[in-house]
């Protein structure tokens, strides 16, 4: 598998302001997973979105994937301090047998959500 | 359904000493992995199972790290002896299979520190 390369590092909204993080990454995909991670806790699984998806949504989130560009975002809408955390973009790699399921995450954004 | 169990919660120790991980994985789930997670970085992706074979540690630094899954459930990571860039946040992960798309829930580490 390859790392996806978040941006910004770091993000600071007023409560109930949207987010939006984006993900590139090099090489052709299969699917791109998104995981939170709040202070001093496990990655959470947010969503995934397959190579012949664009959008796909899951509560306030949603995620689009453009792979002509190589790129995903995020989107959280009308954010709550319980949002603040890192979040980290996965893409996976098509040859199962050659990736078995490995993930490879970057630095991750780290978003902040001020009340 | 219970999620993935990891213990202790912390450790410190002294360099040279060593120390070991223990990981109970979601009932079910086939596919287990170790992550080590320094500071201020993603994940990164020490050692992956399936029931009890190792799929790939290609990142395990085998002159000090091991880790076993004996019986295809529960899993050890053991260090020894610990070096001070050892200090980090050991996470371990689980997913049904090693399908591509299958989501990886993780539990929410042990954080060692190495005096």
């Amino acid at each position: 598998s390859q790392q996806g390369e978040e941006d910004p590092q770091a993000l600071s909204i007023q409560e109930g302001e949207n987010a939006t993080m984006n993900c590139s990454y090099k090489t052709s995909i299969n699917n791109l997973q998104w995981y939170r991670q709040n202070s001093g806790r496990g990655l959470v699984h947010l969503i995934l979105i397959r190579s012949n998806e664009r959008e796909k949504h899951s509560g306030r989130l949603r995620v689009t994937l453009d792979t002509s560009k190589k790129s995903s975002s995020l989107l959280i809408t009308a954010s709550r301090a319980a949002d603040t955390a890192s979040y980290f973009c996965a893409p996976g790699g098509g040859n199962q047998l050659e990736y078995g399921n490995k993930l490879v995450f970057g630095a991750g954004t780290i978003l902040r959500v001020k009340s | 359904e219970a999620g993935v169990a990891q213990s202790p919660r912390y450790k410190i120790i002294e360099k040279r000493q060593s120390v070991a991980f223990w990981c109970n994985p979601i009932s079910g789930h086939a596919t287990l992995y170790w992550y080590q997670q320094i500071l201020g970085q993603g994940p990164k992706l020490l050692i992956q199972f399936q029931n009890n074979g190792v799929v790939d540690d290609s990142q395990l630094p085998k002159d000090r790290f091991s880790a076993e899954r004996l019986k295809g459930v529960d899993s050890t990571l053991k260090i020894q002896p610990a070096k001070l860039e050892d200090s980090a946040v050991y996470l371990c992960a689980s997913s049904l299979d090693l399908q591509d798309y299958q989501p990886q829930h993780f539990g929410d580490g042990t954080r060692l520190s190495i005096l």
